[in-house]
């Protein structure tokens, strides 16, 4: 089975840090990526995916992500972060030609204190 | 915009009971997939399907069961509840077709949370 590894399962910051949320997945050929965040009542939304292309890709509120093929990860970043982006987030590959659907990591629960 | 709509927010049922989850989607959406999420194990796949009356196990499929009637919908069964399927349930929908489609970006329901005594 694929298998995804999200750095850090807490993470507290204050706000306007810089942020960085690490994400490795295992080899499975063509790949998606994607960036879900969950805000506190809410439901599951995208942030983020990555296809194909530039291997940078720019998300939702500011957030980005790089896709670095030769250390199988795609790392969330963010320059200055709000309280309102007090979530949980979730890194996902999706595998081509399975029935897996996507693979979500255990998720990082990220507090920004005022 | 896609709507992901789940029968309940909230609900509570006794052991041994059976418990019907109900999704539905309104974008003509071909796969659809149950996940539970637990604090600290992130989103597990329970069941999916990528056609009516087609379904495919997840990592987790004991002690449910699943039903694709319509397109549009996708219902869980837990046959009898316990204890251990106290739980945070989501349900979601992708537009990529076949099997190969399960990479694609899903969109998700607000959640059942479902509580068992």
């Amino acid at each position: 089975a694929q298998s995804v590894s999200q750095h850090n399962h807490h993470v507290i910051l204050s706000e306007a840090a810089s942020l960085e949320l690490g994400c490795n997945y295992s080899y499975g050929g063509t790949v998606n990526l994607f960036w879900y965040v969950q805000y506190p009542g809410q439901h599951l939304q995208l942030l983020l995916k990555y296809f194909s292309g530039d291997p940078l890709v720019k998300g939702i509120k500011g957030f980005e992500a790089e896709f670095i093929k030769s250390k199988f990860s795609f790392n969330l970043r963010k320059p200055s972060v709000q309280w309102s982006d007090t979530a949980e987030y979730f890194c996902a590959p999706g595998y081509g030609g399975g029935a897996d659907g996507l693979t979500f990591g255990k998720g990082t629960h990220l507090i920004i204190q005022p | 915009d896609v709507k992901v709509t789940q029968s309940s927010r909230y609900l509570v049922k006794r052991t041994g009971e059976k418990v019907f989850l109900e999704c539905v989607q309104d974008m003509d959406h071909e796969n659809m997939f149950w996940y539970r999420q637990d604090p600290g194990l992130g989103l597990r796949l329970i069941y999916f399907s990528y056609d009516v009356k087609m379904k495919e196990k997840g990592d987790i499929p004991e002690g449910y069961s699943v039903s694709r009637e319509k397109k549009e919908r996708f219902s869980l069964i837990l046959e009898s509840a316990s204890t251990n399927q106290t739980s945070m349930y989501l349900c979601a929908s992708s537009l990529d077709k076949g099997l190969a489609g399960g990479r694609g970006e899903q969109f998700f329901g607000p959640g059942t949370r479902l509580t068992v005594l």
